[in-house]
């Protein structure tokens, strides 16, 4: 059950758009649209922003989507704000029924 | 509102056991399957254990197979635990969470409880 890899790191200024990658294998994210995404303040419990690769639970912003193409997912955040800034994971379903987490990507809004 | 609260964390020795709780209210808790999640200090999300709605299935992370056990009492709306062969590595809060989109969407957790194996 190797993490999947995200990028360490991302940054964007106010307005723009920015899209975190998600790369798994053909054993999780590729065998499933069963990834979800997660964004984490310090010291704060994760809040679901997409499950199912695409979906958004009631109440999260429209400026948050998902897409998934073979082995990789991503989480696109458009017209960046400054409460944007937090750590963000994605999360997938195996074909071994458990579950795996991205290795986390610190968004900084410039 | 629905609430899931942990209890149970508390530093321990390498090689010790511990037993979470993770009490629920606000919601038919036999109805949700629940998550184990950790985070080490500094690090980021790791999966820990999953439990179906009725006990009947559970799966584990491969670093914690064999020594966590999770377990669940519907009448007592709540999720346990069970830590055994503590290593410094499992250092972490834990998490527990409501299976709102099956199989990981999760929009309810609880606050952590921290737990610290060190000797």
């Amino acid at each position: 059950q190797s993490a999947l890899t995200q990028p360490a790191s991302v940054s964007g200024s106010p307005g723009q758009s920015i899209t975190i990658s998600c790369t798994g294998t053909s054993s999780d994210v590729g065998a499933y649209n069963y990834v979800s995404w997660y964004k984490q303040h310090p010291g704060k419990a994760p809040r679901l922003l997409i499950y199912d690769v695409t979906n958004r639970p009631s109440g999260v912003s429209n400026r948050f989507s998902g897409s998934k193409s073979g082995n990789t997912a991503s989480l696109t955040i458009s017209g960046l704000q400054a409460e944007d800034e937090a750590d963000y994971y994605c999360c997938s379903y195996t074909s071994i029924s458990t579950v795996v987490f991205g290795g986390g990507t610190k968004l900084t809004v410039l | 509102q629905v609430q899931l609260v942990e209890s149970g964390g508390g530093v321990v020795q390498p090689g010790g056991s511990l037993r979470l709780s993770c009490e629920a209210s606000g919601f038919t808790f036999s109805y949700y399957g629940m998550h184990w999640v950790r985070q080490a200090p500094g690090k980021g999300l790791e999966w820990v254990a999953v439990i179906a709605h009725d006990g009947t299935n559970v799966y584990y992370g491969d670093s914690v197979k064999g020594r966590f056990s999770i377990s669940r009492d519907n009448s007592k709306n709540t999720l346990y635990l069970q830590m055994s062969s503590l290593r410094p590595e499992d250092t972490a809060v834990y998490y527990c969470a409501r299976v709102d989109e099956w199989p990981a969407g999760c929009v309810y957790w609880g606050q952590g409880s921290l737990v610290t194996v060190s000797s």
